[in-house]
């Protein structure tokens, strides 16, 4: 099972709104990565948390909060965001440790939209 | 910095009509060539990972392979089905995926 979930499918929020993303796996990977996808152009990664502890944070303005509360789980938390925020919000996970278990797996993802 | 071109930007083939995609990349030290699907709207699907020189993976009508500068995704006898932006992302050191600007493929019926 290569399943990544992620909640809400969408979302429409104020800008002096808060709210959070989430997203889970069971596949026992120890590697989860948030991405920003704009329309027609690939994805780009915002931040990664490898054994929970986060690794990469690719200059994501302070308006983004990740937070990884288990190995299975990993959230976003969105406060004052900008209308140019508006994106579809992708999370992944990868097994992490040598070449054959790197592959990232996708969500669904979470279609943002800031009014 | 690592570096991955995708072409054709756009392809349009009538059903049955067999092609490739290209993926070429700049990178120091690959540990990795990853192909994916992704349908509007929805996350990436994951169809290939290539490790090294020479090697090749098939799945159903698609079959990936990997040279020192590049990939191709060949689809053989695509289905309208088989239409989406497919993605090819490279990975060098690290976690870090660099990733092309992705080829729209259509099939028309």
């Amino acid at each position: 099972d290569t399943e990544v979930t992620q909640t809400p499918k969408h979302l429409v929020m104020g800008m002096t709104n808060k709210k959070s993303l989430k997203c889970e796996q069971h596949m026992g990977h120890r590697a989860m990565y948030w991405y920003k996808q704009k329309a027609k152009k690939p994805p780009e990664l915002m931040f990664v948390y490898s054994y929970e502890k986060l690794s990469i944070n690719e200059s994501v303005p302070s308006r983004f909060s990740p937070e990884c509360p288990n190995s299975s789980l990993l959230n976003l938390h969105l406060h004052a965001l900008q209308p140019e925020d508006s994106a579809l919000y992708l999370c992944a996970s990868s097994q992490e440790g040598t070449p054959s278990t790197d592959t990232q797996y996708f969500g669904p993802g979470t279609r943002l939209t800031v009014l | 910095e690592d570096q991955v071109t995708q072409s054709p930007e756009a392809l349009r083939l009538q059903e049955g009509e067999s092609s490739s995609l290209n993926c070429s990349y700049t990178v120091s030290g690959l540990r990795g060539l990853f192909w994916y699907r992704q349908d509007p709207g929805k996350g990436p699907e994951f169809l290939f990972t290539l490790y090294s020189a020479g090697e090749e993976k098939e799945k159903e009508r698609l079959k990936a392979t990997l040279t020192k500068k590049e990939s191709f995704l060949h689809i053989t006898a695509p289905k309208p089905e088989d239409s989406a932006t497919y993605l090819c992302a490279v990975q060098a050191g690290g976690s870090r995926l660099t990733f092309g600007e992705g080829t729209q493929l259509t099939v028309n019926p």
